[in-house]
């Protein structure tokens, strides 16, 4: 069945790296998903990798995709306060519709 | 262009009413997507519509749920006859293709 695992929690320093992983089980997923939720928000999109890539950078961004074990993560780069949101991730397995993790909530500690 | 519009964003039922959530889609899009969020939970697909045309409800409650795209008009959610388990918030995401999608500011609906 489709189930898209996350850590629940992660809590870093201002200035410091963030790493949010994920897992998914649908090997035929075409394209893989970070979403940002900020308290009583929508879902704003930040980065889609397609599955035939390794790695994806945008500016602070960095996805990293390991096909063989299914393991998505994102990494924010000087992480800042202003990061602090629930991270989801989201597959979507062929032609379906999009599949989300419980997501990852980020706190960043000033 | 402006994002996914979604009204109201807060909606208040007593048990039994029905609750109409409005999403309009951005501009150029054809594919309309609702989505429910319970509290502490990721979102859980409902349905896709196209067009005056119902794509895939898989997601939606067999009873009470409807949904529908006219050809001119926002999407709307309908939800009859409201119980408290029915409180959530209810995310709209439209798309220009079936990939990726955009998503609206949601409607809380509170049920009393």
């Amino acid at each position: 069945g489709e189930d898209v695992e996350q850590s629940l929690f992660l809590s870093v320093r201002e200035g410091d790296s963030s790493v949010i992983n994920c897992t998914y089980t649908d090997s035929s997923s075409t394209y893989l998903y970070w979403y940002k939720q900020e308290p009583g928000a929508g879902l704003q999109l930040l980065t889609y990798i397609f599955s035939n890539m390794d790695m994806k950078q945008d500016q602070r961004l960095t996805v990293l995709l390991n096909k063989k074990d299914k393991h998505l993560s994102l990494r924010i780069a000087d992480t800042q306060t202003g990061d602090s949101a629930i991270y989801f991730c989201a597959e979507k397995p062929g032609n379906t519709p999009l599949v989300f993790g419980k997501g990852t909530r980020l706190s960043v500690i000033a | 262009n402006a994002g996914v519009m979604q009204n109201p964003r807060h909606l208040v039922r007593r048990r039994g009413q029905e609750a109409r959530l409005r999403c309009s889609p951005m501009k150029g899009h054809s594919h309309v997507y609702w989505y429910r969020q319970l509290p502490e939970e990721g979102l859980k697909f409902m349905v896709y519509l196209q067009k005056e045309n119902i794509i895939d409800e898989s997601g939606m409650p067999k009873e009470r749920f409807s949904a529908e795209f006219p050809k001119e008009g926002p999407s709307i959610l309908r939800i009859q006859q409201v119980v408290r388990g029915d409180s959530a918030a209810y995310f709209c995401a439209s798309s220009p293709s079936s990939d990726e999608q955009y998503f609206g500011p949601g409607t809380r609906l509170t049920v009393t």
